[in-house]
């Protein structure tokens, strides 16, 4: 079984700075997906970033950015020029990549809480 | 574009009760997963319907239960409450892609709040 593991349960970054978001997860599959969600106050789950593990660049989207280190299994998420916008939960998940009807479930982590200080 | 509308949003029962909860899917997606959020935890993938079928479940008792509609809509039921369903049941949808499931987009609802006194 997957696992992914946040272990920071909660961060703090002034506006305009960067912070990095931790995440490692476990798996025996080589082929998967990663993922960043956020979950603002409306509960609503956001994604944020996604990463394909046969994939050598780290996604980037916008001010958002990932370094995949996948032999670590290791996937940080860094946000860059923070907004006081960013200020949410967010969720590090997995989900496999196999061609099966089983494949698109997501496992979570138990997410970090970021606030973004003016 | 209507986006993935769950209702109620927020829900009380007492223990031993049953309860619905219902998803609509955003415009065009034919499945449906159900994920349950306790508080301070990260979602738990429930189970998926495609076709009106479960087709994947999670580490959940039979008591959750679901359902699929022509329209592509869903239903999460859960019997016999316990004070540990008390969570955000959030509900997520997707369009397959020739029957395989490894590249769509989930869309999540804002979630039902269910509080089991």
């Amino acid at each position: 079984a997957q696992t992914v593991t946040q272990s920071q349960p909660e961060m703090s970054v002034q506006e305009a700075e960067t912070v990095t978001l931790s995440c490692t997860y476990d798996t025996s599959e080589s082929d998967y997906y990663l993922f960043w969600y956020k979950q603002p106050p409306s509960r609503q789950m956001i994604l944020v970033i996604r990463q394909e593990a046969y994939k050598q660049q780290n996604a980037t989207e916008n001010r958002f950015s990932v370094n995949f280190q996948k032999a670590a299994k290791s996937f940080s998420l860094k946000i860059s020029d923070s907004q006081l916008g960013d200020a949410a939960m967010y969720f590090c998940a997995y989900r496999s990549a196999r061609l099966t009807g089983a494949n698109s479930k997501l496992t979570f982590g138990k997410g970090i809480t970021l606030s973004v200080r003016p | 574009d209507a986006g993935v509308t769950q209702s109620p949003t927020h829900l009380i029962k007492t223990r031993g009760q049953q309860v619905t909860l219902r998803c609509s899917p955003k415009s065009g997606h034919d499945t449906v997963s159900w994920y349950q959020q306790a508080l301070g935890q990260g979602p738990q993938f429930i189970f998926q319907y495609y076709e009106e079928e479960e087709r994947q479940r999670g580490n959940f008792p039979d008591r959750f239960s679901g359902h699929q509609f022509p329209n592509y809509s869903s239903e999460l039921n859960v019997n016999a409450l316990l004070l540990g369903d008390s969570a955000l049941y959030l509900c997520a949808s997707s369009l397959r892609t020739g029957g395989k499931t490894t590249n769509e987009k989930l869309f999540f609802g804002s979630g039902t709040q269910l509080s089991v006194l």
